[in-house]
């Protein structure tokens, strides 16, 4: 089983609309959750820290579930220019290292 | 925010040969990671660069192939040696930094692209 498992998708949205991606994760110990974007041929950008309470950044907002050991990002109103891959990313070991997900897709069209 | 810059941006190399990739940071940081991408995946760790000792290479990656250098607080080298084609990938380096909201954050370099023939 791997360590963070999402949906690849690819998720094709017409602008406007809303769209969730799930993540799970396999470590209970995991400290620390983060959302990246990366976009084609680029590196990966964090897009948001996912808190206990959820936390929201304009039309972004992030959940994270201890106890099911899940991750969600909702993006409301899209718009073309969120057409990326979204990387779940959780930390594991005592120096902070990253596990990342294979990511999924999102493409928003016209 | 920390700004990394890595060289060569992208590289085609013989089968057998050695590429060392580097990677400049703008502000002094204690870790240093290095990643790899392989075409289609997502990000898997090689190994912690922590200035002043040993890298910590993860499982799967060994020092022979992949040495790493950490001589001060803002640079790093990975070297990919006797390539082969399996070792084309996008290598990325990342640096961790503290956020004023408290907890720590990584920012990546914008990877290096290396083709082996």
């Amino acid at each position: 089983r791997k360590e963070v498992e999402q949906d690849p998708g690819p998720f094709n949205v017409p602008e406007g609309a809303t769209v969730a991606f799930n993540c799970t994760y396999s470590n209970s110990a995991s400290q620390s959750f983060f959302w990246y974007r990366q976009d084609c041929r680029k590196e990966p950008k964090l897009l948001m820290s996912v808190y206990s309470s959820g936390n929201e950044d304009g039309r972004f907002t992030a959940q994270l579930n201890r106890a099911s050991q899940y991750i969600s990002l909702l993006i409301r109103d899209s718009k073309l220019s969120d057409s990326a891959t979204y990387l779940c990313v959780v930390t594991s070991g005592g120096y902070n290292k990253l596990i990342f997900g294979a990511g999924t897709r999102l493409a928003v069209h016209p | 925010s920390a700004v990394i810059s890595q060289k060569p941006s992208r590289d085609i190399c013989q089968r057998g040969t050695s590429l060392t990739i580097q990677c400049q940071v703008d502000s002094q940081v204690t870790m240093m990671f290095w990643y790899r991408q392989q075409p289609g995946q997502s990000l898997t760790l090689i190994a912690t660069a922590n200035q002043g000792s040993e890298a910590t290479y993860e499982s799967g990656f060994v020092i022979d192939k992949f040495p790493i250098s950490r001589p001060n607080l803002t640079f790093s080298t990975l070297t990919v040696s006797n390539m082969s084609p399996e070792d084309s990938s996008i290598y990325l380096c990342s640096v961790e930094t503290a956020l004023l909201a408290g907890g720590l954050q990584q920012f990546f370099g914008p990877g290096t692209r290396l083709t082996v023939l």
